[in-house]
């Protein structure tokens, strides 16, 4: 199993669409969670940490779900500039770990017109 | 926002050809990460770096590579002796932190490294 695996994609919505990613994380010793965005040929951006309560940054809404090693993001409202690949994160699991980002492979995210 | 800084932004190397990658993390961070991402594929930890030695590193980074703070503001990564499968994105990242789960990597904007 993928250490982390996220839904192939690619994903094309017209604007002002919702839109939702999954994720899964195969070590249960994992302590934080990420999405980043990704623009083409750039450095990975923070895009939110992910809480056990599910936390919501304006059209953004990331859920966790630690029994079944389970992480999504939501998306409302989209934007062309949403436009990106989206990444799940996971961080390592304690101690001088927490520095070492596994990441998934990313989905693709098309917004158009 | 503070940045980390990489150069170059391009490096073009021959196989076999050592090659250093430069980062310039942000000023008050102690703690110091690379990355990689081929095309196509996902980014992937190399080696986490604190207080002058290597905290962690993964499968990848093998004896041709290595890490160094040769001052106090510089972060390099060494290839010794390139191979075509080292082309990649190199990513340089900082943390002002690593004890706290939450803690912010802040990326540099990456070196594209082509070995031909």
């Amino acid at each position: 199993r993928k250490e982390v695996e996220q839904d192939p994609g690619p994903f094309n919505v017209p604007e002002g669409a919702t839109v939702a990613f999954n994720c899964t994380y195969s070590n249960s010793a994992s302590q934080s969670f990420f999405w980043y965005r990704q623009d083409c040929r750039k450095e990975p951006k923070l895009l939110m940490s992910v809480y056990s309560s599910g936390n919501e940054d304006g059209r953004f809404t990331a859920q966790l779900n630690r029994a079944s090693q389970y992480i999504s993001l939501l998306i409302r409202d989209s934007k062309l500039s949403d436009s990106a690949t989206y990444l799940c994160v996971v961080n390592g699991a304690g101690g001088t770990s927490y520095g070492k980002l596994t990441f998934g492979q990313g989905t693709i995210l098309t917004v158009h017109p | 926002e503070p940045e980390v800084t990489q150069t170059p932004s391009h490096q073009v190397t021959q196989m076999g050809q050592e090659v250093i990658l430069r980062c310039v993390p942000i000023s008050n961070h102690l703690y110091f990460y690379w990355y990689r991402q081929i095309l196509g594929q996902k980014v992937e930890f190399l080696v986490s770096f604190y207080n002058n030695e290597i905290s962690e590193k993964s499968e990848i980074f093998d004896d041709q590579f290595s890490v160094e703070r040769p001052d106090g503001s510089n972060f390099t990564l060494k290839i010794r002796s390139t191979k075509l499968e080292d082309s990649a994105m190199y990513f340089c990242a900082s943390s002002e932190r690593r004890d706290r789960p939450n803690e912010k990597l802040f990326f540099g904007s990456g070196t594209q490294l082509s070995v031909l």
